[in-house]
């Protein structure tokens, strides 16, 4: 079976610091990846998603960056993080064809201080 | 923003069906419904989702009425597990993207 995995599940970090989220995917070939945010009390909001090695889409301009080094794996990035960037960040996977759902890892819980 | 309306939050009782609906009276014919749950601090889980028939899978049965305006998502035995924040988005099947979790039901499974 499928299984993804985020980490680290909490991460508090300084205004300016550099940052690098990892997620990871076992159990399928060539999946879409997905980066959302959820800030307190609201939905999700969709920053990047990948078909492929090499290919991001984004879908909020933004401090953040998205990177796809290897076929399940997806890591969003930041080289100065803002006091905004505050929040629940999900990873999600889905196999591609039309109308697959998307399956979310367990996220990471970042603050900025 | 979401093109769903659901109540705010509902209660049900342990080992009794909860049936959650979702108002999508703008659904277009190429767009599906999903639903997904969220418990507090963890991601969401993908719970069903269909087209136009009704639908079942171990976790629940999904019910679209024939002018697809609204669904009904039951879970047949609940139990205090599923207490819950239930998400029902309507979505193009083939885009790339983006889910829009609206404000979702609150379900309360009581003992």
């Amino acid at each position: 079976s499928q299984t993804i995995h985020q980490w680290p599940a909490t991460l508090v970090q300084p205004v300016g610091s550099p940052l690098s989220l990892e997620c990871t995917v076992e159990g399928t070939s060539n999946p879409n990846l997905y980066w959302y945010r959820q800030a307190a009390g609201r939905g999700l909001q969709l920053l990047f998603y990948s078909v492929g090695i090499g290919q991001i889409s984004s879908e909020v301009p933004q401090n953040l960056s998205a990177s796809r080094p290897q076929d399940r794996q997806f890591i969003l990035s930041s080289k100065k993080l803002l006091l905004s960037d505050s929040g629940f960040y999900l990873c999600a996977w889905s196999t591609t064809g039309w109308n697959q759902p998307q399956h979310f890892g367990d996220g990471t819980r970042l603050s900025i201080l | 923003d979401a093109k769903t309306t659901q109540p705010p939050s509902m209660d049900c009782a342990e080992g009794r069906a909860a049936n959650l609906p979702c108002n999508h009276s703008t659904i277009s014919g190429n767009e599906y419904v999903y639903w997904y749950r969220q418990i507090h601090s963890q991601g969401p889980q993908y719970i069903i989702h269909g087209l136009k028939n009704n639908e079942t899978n171990e976790m629940a049965s999904l019910i679209i009425t024939e002018d697809r305006k609204s669904s009904t998502l039951i879970l047949p035995h609940a139990t205090l597990r599923d207490t819950a924040v239930y998400y029902c988005i309507v979505k193009f099947g083939g885009s790339q993207g983006n889910l829009i979790f609206g404000k979702g039901t609150k379900l309360s499974v009581k003992p």
